[in-house]
């Protein structure tokens, strides 16, 4: 199906390791971001790709590693697991061409961290 | 650095009635886009409306409408003729016009929507 696709919808992991998050998107759209989302807080940037093998950190990147390898895939990666780490993770994707700045985003990871 | 401001955490409206819900926004740019997302239970995040900060006339999608109050960085949401699908949280959100399109979201305000 076209759109935006996260996995796994639900995860729990131990303190200490390493989980990987999946994105992936069918309109071979050009940004990919990843956000969190804590209660209190809203929506915070965690990194972004403008561009397969072209990413940068956003507000709160610190214990996360990002990779783009192909356009459609941005894998997120909690190389240590952390409790803090606990929350609703989002990826979206965007055009940003002819004026669209529209985000597209996936159903979301509920990630608990234990 | 851009932030932006929901000052109320929730809200309750009557089916049929007319809410509205607050953003306030700090910029120093003249160039940018503000959106407002629905969040139902599902989690999924939904665009409502966008307004571009260039266009003095205020963003309208049926039941939704803005306004849009540039010199007083005010950007608030108008939902008419509530119905109880409308019952969500909804986030504003800022986006500069020369950052690489991130979103800069408030806290968001839980929308009660009462039969």
């Amino acid at each position: 199906d076209a759109g935006i696709t996260q996995s796994p919808r639900y995860k729990i992991t131990e303190t200490g390791r390493q989980v990987t998050l999946m994105c992936h998107q069918t309109w071979s759209h050009s940004y990919m971001f990843w956000y969190r989302q804590d209660l209190g807080h809203g929506l915070r940037l965690i990194y972004y790709s403008a561009a397969a093998d072209i990413t940068d950190k956003g507000e709160v990147p610190d214990g996360y590693v990002v990779s783009r390898s192909k356009t459609e895939n941005f894998p997120l990666t909690l190389e240590s697991a952390t409790r803090s780490q606990t929350s609703v993770y989002f990826c979206a994707s965007s055009d940003q061409s002819g004026g669209n700045y529209e985000q597209y985003f996936g159903p979301g990871t509920r990630l608990t961290v234990t | 650095a851009q932030t932006v401001t929901q000052s109320q955490p929730e809200m309750s409206v009557q089916e049929a009635e007319t809410v509205t819900l607050s953003c306030t926004y700090d910029t120093s740019e003249s160039d940018y886009y503000l959106f407002w997302y629905k969040q139902p239970p599902s989690r999924q995040m939904i665009l409502v409306i966008r307004q571009e900060a260039y266009k003095q006339q205020n963003a309208t999608e049926n039941r939704f409408s803005v306004n849009f109050q540039k010199a007083a960085k005010s950007f608030s949401l108008k939902i008419s003729d509530s119905q109880l699908g409308d019952a969500a949280m909804y986030f504003c959100a800022y986006r500069s016009g020369r950052s690489q399109g991130n979103l800069i979201f408030g806290k968001g305000t839980k929308l009660s929507v009462k039969p």
